[in-house]
């Protein structure tokens, strides 16, 4: 059973542009969550897929977009990158009922830590 | 509004107890969470409680859960070299859809 897969590990972009960090599911996971986590901080929760759609949103601007493909493996996508960008940038799957009921238990991808210049 | 809250460091003795504290300000969580975090590793879940529940055990590690004051404790036995660590609090609510987490603890461990 693999884990979660987080790539690239480490970046460094500049102000204005756009970066994709990918993100590949635990097997047998459906749902994929996307955190940030600030340098001292807990993780800030951006948005989660489930069945290839946006499922919640946290709050943050449009320019944080994702998709989740057929094999539940998903992309964050960050336009128009701001210094406060910087962060860690989390990725979770999960393994999630219809009802969505019961614990939410994360199995966390090890990040993609995104500096910007 | 949603809101939890943790102190930043803990600081115990090789050996000893460790009891690290979470205060949490939404009355409808659902779940609470403890998620250990080591440098370069994503966050590993040590263990979560159901809110009507108000104790759970698992090995070394007592939650502790005061739903009338809205505060979790984590109590790791015996403490070792290798917990050294941040430990997060995280709650879900109705939604459950997203984990509300704590600045997390980084608990130090003196020889």
């Amino acid at each position: 059973e693999t884990g979660v897969t987080q790539s690239p590990t480490h970046l460094i972009k500049t102000r204005g542009q756009q970066v994709t960090l990918r993100c590949s599911s635990q097997s047998g996971h459906n749902t994929v969550s996307w955190y940030q986590q600030a340098l001292g901080q807990g993780p800030q929760f951006i948005f989660q897929y489930y069945r290839e759609e946006e499922n919640g949103r946290g709050n943050f601007p449009p320019r944080f977009s994702g998709l989740q493909f057929p094999n539940y493996s998903s992309e964050l996508n960050v336009n128009a990158l701001e210094l406060d960008d910087s962060a860690l940038y989390l990725c979770a799957s999960s393994l999630r009922g219809q009802g969505f009921s019961g614990a939410n238990v994360l199995t966390f991808g090890a990040g993609s830590r995104l500096t910007v210049l | 509004g949603e809101d939890v809250e943790q102190s930043l460091f803990l600081s115990v003795r090789e050996g000893d107890s460790s009891v690290i504290n979470c205060t949490y300000t939404d009355s409808s969580s659902t779940y609470l969470y403890w998620y250990k975090q080591e440098p370069g590793a994503g966050l590993q879940l040590l263990t979560y409680i159901f809110s009507n529940m108000d104790m759970k055990q698992d090995q070394r590690l007592t939650v502790l859960l005061n739903k009338k004051d809205k505060h979790l404790s984590l109590r790791i036995a015996d403490t070792q070299t290798g917990d050294s660590a941040i430990y997060f609090c995280a709650e879900s609510l109705d939604s459950n859809y997203q984990l509300i987490w704590g600045a997390g603890t980084k608990l130090i461990i003196k020889p």
